[in-house]
């Protein structure tokens, strides 16, 4: 990933092509992962999570992987539409802590 | 789920003048957050809210600037205090429920 400073990194995708965000955690402690996409405006809204007994979970054209050895977790979004363009965020947890967040990648997606 | 309000959405502010967010949950929530989130940026916890205590801060971020209350269950305060232009942020407030946190549309703050 980029230096963030002032700016996300931005993956810009073709409408119905496959996206693929990633991002590194920094606990390996670390027991419970969730990607949230934020638009505009508004709040992160959750849209899947994954526990760090599994290393892939799938759901309606999102699939979540997670590899614990090198700390990376990945998003995978089937056939992105207009309403995907957002910035999706990683984030990860241990216990009863709150949510520590990752850096941010927006998504743009061309139509 | 919980379904997570904030007053105000947005406000201009003076410098030197203080602004208190209000965050309402329309259901119990075993914890509670305040974030930050400046332009461009990613979510920094600032403090985690405890019912009838003082909250539980972060490294950077202090009582007397940022003042927190938890009166219940599905309520809480956040104080900007003494506001400057460095304080121009997004203010979130999160809820956590059967193991997922639940996040407010936020604050947009701007401080003159």
């Amino acid at each position: 990933g980029e230096s963030v400073g002032l700016h996300l990194p931005t993956l810009s995708v073709q409408e119905g092509d496959n996206s693929i965000i990633n991002c590194a955690y920094s606990n390996s402690a670390s027991d419970y992962f969730i990607w949230y996409k934020q638009e505009s405006g508004k709040g992160p809204q959750f849209i899947i999570d994954i526990r760090s007994n599994m290393d892939k979970r799938q759901g309606q054209r999102v699939t979540v992987l997670l590899n614990k050895t090198v700390k990376h977790l990945s998003l995978q979004i089937a056939a992105t539409q207009p309403g995907d363009s957002a910035v999706y965020f990683c984030a990860e947890n241990l216990g009863n802590t709150p949510l520590v967040f990752g850096k941010g990648t927006r998504l743009s997606v061309i139509a | 789920s919980a379904v997570i309000s904030q007053k105000p959405s947005r406000d201009i502010c003076q410098r030197g003048t203080s602004l208190t967010i209000q965050c309402q949950v329309d259901s119990q929530v075993t914890m509670m957050f305040w974030y930050r989130q400046q332009p461009g940026q990613s979510l920094t916890l600032i403090a985690t809210a405890n019912q009838g205590s003082e909250a539980t801060y972060e490294s950077g971020f202090v009582i007397d600037k940022f003042p927190i209350s938890r009166p219940n269950l599905t309520f809480s305060t956040l104080t900007v205090s003494n506001m400057s232009p460095e304080d121009s942020s997004i203010y979130l407030c999160s809820g956590k429920a059967g193991g997922l946190q639940y996040f407010g549309p936020g604050t947009r703050l701007t401080v003159l």
